[in-house]
């Protein structure tokens, strides 16, 4: 299995201020169609995980542009530009380049 | 607009058995495979099984192997999760999960059931 590890685990951020998740795989997510599998998703407080950013950079529909996706191989991060209260949650990224595996998860909380 | 609603959710015994629905609607629901992920109570996200756009491939987590059964019924835009031999480990939200242009490359989510395995 393809592990995944994120850090930090806990970023308290303030509003209007930048945030940063890294995500590192235990192996090469680049897949023999040639496509890197890894995706970002948010999970609000109460509610089912959310698709943010799919295949290392693409944000998908109706997510703001203060989200961007970047990295490649085994090293992917995550930025939001200026950090909104909406954006408060748990982070995750997952890889789908083998049977699915997810981070531990970064929560996200304003200061 | 892309719905999933899950159904079927409860309480149940070790050792008993649960079945899980999600109605699709909002997509052609036969031209994607379709998973199902669980997170236990204040803890992660877990993928449990996909199945293929016809049924004829099915790929599981190997803590369920051998228990639980994923299934689709495409007149009825419908994805089921049998769930056997069940234990207290396998307490979880359960989310059906749509796949975007591959099998596992998971775009959309429902809120999710509940099952609780508990005496």
């Amino acid at each position: 299995d393809i592990v995944m590890t994120q850090t930090p685990l806990s970023s308290p951020v303030t509003l209007g201020q930048p945030a940063s998740i890294s995500c590192r795989s235990s192996q090469s997510l680049v897949h023999s169609d040639g496509n890197t599998y890894l995706n970002w998703l948010q999970q609000r407080p109460g509610q089912p995980p959310r698709l943010l950013i799919y295949k290392v950079s693409n944000r998908f529909s109706g997510v703001p542009d203060r989200f961007s996706g970047s990295g490649a191989g085994t090293d992917f991060t995550l930025k939001i530009s200026k950090v909104e209260t909406e954006d408060v949650g748990v982070y995750y990224c997952m890889q789908a380049t083998q049977f699915p595996t997810f981070g531990q998860g970064t929560k996200v909380e304003i200061k | 607009e892309v719905h999933l609603v899950e159904s079927g959710g409860g309480l149940v015994q070790p050792g008993g058995s649960l079945r899980l629905s999600c109605t699709a609607s909002g997509f052609t629901f036969s031209n994607y495979w379709m998973s199902w992920v669980r997170q236990a109570p204040g803890k992660g996200l877990e993928w449990v099984a996909t199945i293929k756009r016809d049924g004829s491939e099915k790929v599981y987590v190997d803590s369920v192997k051998g228990r639980f059964t994923i299934s689709r019924d495409d007149a009825k835009n419908s994805l089921y999760l049998q769930m056997t031999s069940l234990r207290a480990e396998d307490t979880a939200i359960y989310y059906c999960v749509k796949a975007a242009s591959g099998s596992f490359d998971f775009d959309y989510w429902g809120q999710g059931a509940l099952a609780t395995v508990s005496s």
